[in-house]
């Protein structure tokens, strides 16, 4: 149980264009969602918390017309990489913890790895 | 805000062996959870452990074991019978408890490289 998907898990773009990044939770509701970001050979760091019914809580340097979420359901939260450019270019990650059991862990799903031309 | 400290980028280990990879974090909170993830090659975050912070016992799982000080704030991984299958990238996060007022995201590390040689 607790299976978290993410789609696409590779997409490669133009500059300029948008970008949706799709995380659901396959088994479970959740609440709230996370989005990370992870350049090469560094750290996960956090971007954003997807909350369902209310605006994403974005964290300090995020540009939030930038990197558009919504959370319209308690499935399924996305983002949206607005005109994208090269330096865009990551793997996004995001992770969903069961709504209403604190202790539980959070799942992730496999990434999307964005490479943008 | 909170941080997490890992001073290892790489570690190796003979298979078979044991190793223990380092992690230190800093906070105001008292009751918070710690976790170490693996993720190898595919990129896919695998949990390997969590320690909540208001348990003494140090957690384990089957070869992980953390060695958990609360006042140092240090949270240790040791593999036991290193294997093959444990190389890897493993980091360290944080997440203090749920307050009721918000969740909040996990706070890693920068990781720590484990190179298994056979």
């Amino acid at each position: 149980g607790a299976v978290v998907s993410q789609h696409p898990s590779w997409v490669i773009c133009k500059s300029g264009t948008s970008v949706k990044i799709e995380c659901r939770s396959l088994d479970f509701q959740a609440t709230t969602m996370f989005w990370y970001r992870q350049f090469p050979k560094q750290s996960l760091m956090l971007m954003a918390t997807s909350n369902e019914g209310s605006k994403a809580t974005y964290e300090q340097g995020v540009e939030k017309d930038k990197f558009l979420i919504n959370h319209a359901s308690l499935t399924l939260s996305t983002l949206t990489v607005t005109s994208a450019h090269p330096e865009d270019s990551s793997f996004y990650i995001c992770s969903a913890r069961k709504t209403g059991v604190s202790n539980q862990p959070q799942h992730f799903g496999d990434g999307t790895r964005l490479s943008i031309l | 805000a909170q941080t997490v400290t890992q001073s290892q980028p790489e570690m190796s280990v003979q298979e078979a062996e044991t190793v223990t990879l380092s992690c230190t974090y800093d906070t105001s909170e008292s009751d918070y959870y710690l976790f170490w993830y693996k993720q190898p090659p595919s990129r896919q975050m695998i949990l390997v452990i969590r320690q909540e912070a208001y348990k003494q016992q140090n957690a384990t799982e089957n070869r992980f074991s953390v060695n958990f000080q609360k006042a140092a704030k240090s949270f240790s991984l040791k593999i036991s019978d290193s294997q093959l299958g444990d190389a890897a990238m493993y980091f360290c996060a944080y997440r203090r408890a749920y307050s009721g007022g918000g969740a909040d995201g996990l706070t890693f590390g920068k990781g720590t490289h484990l190179i298994i040689q056979p």
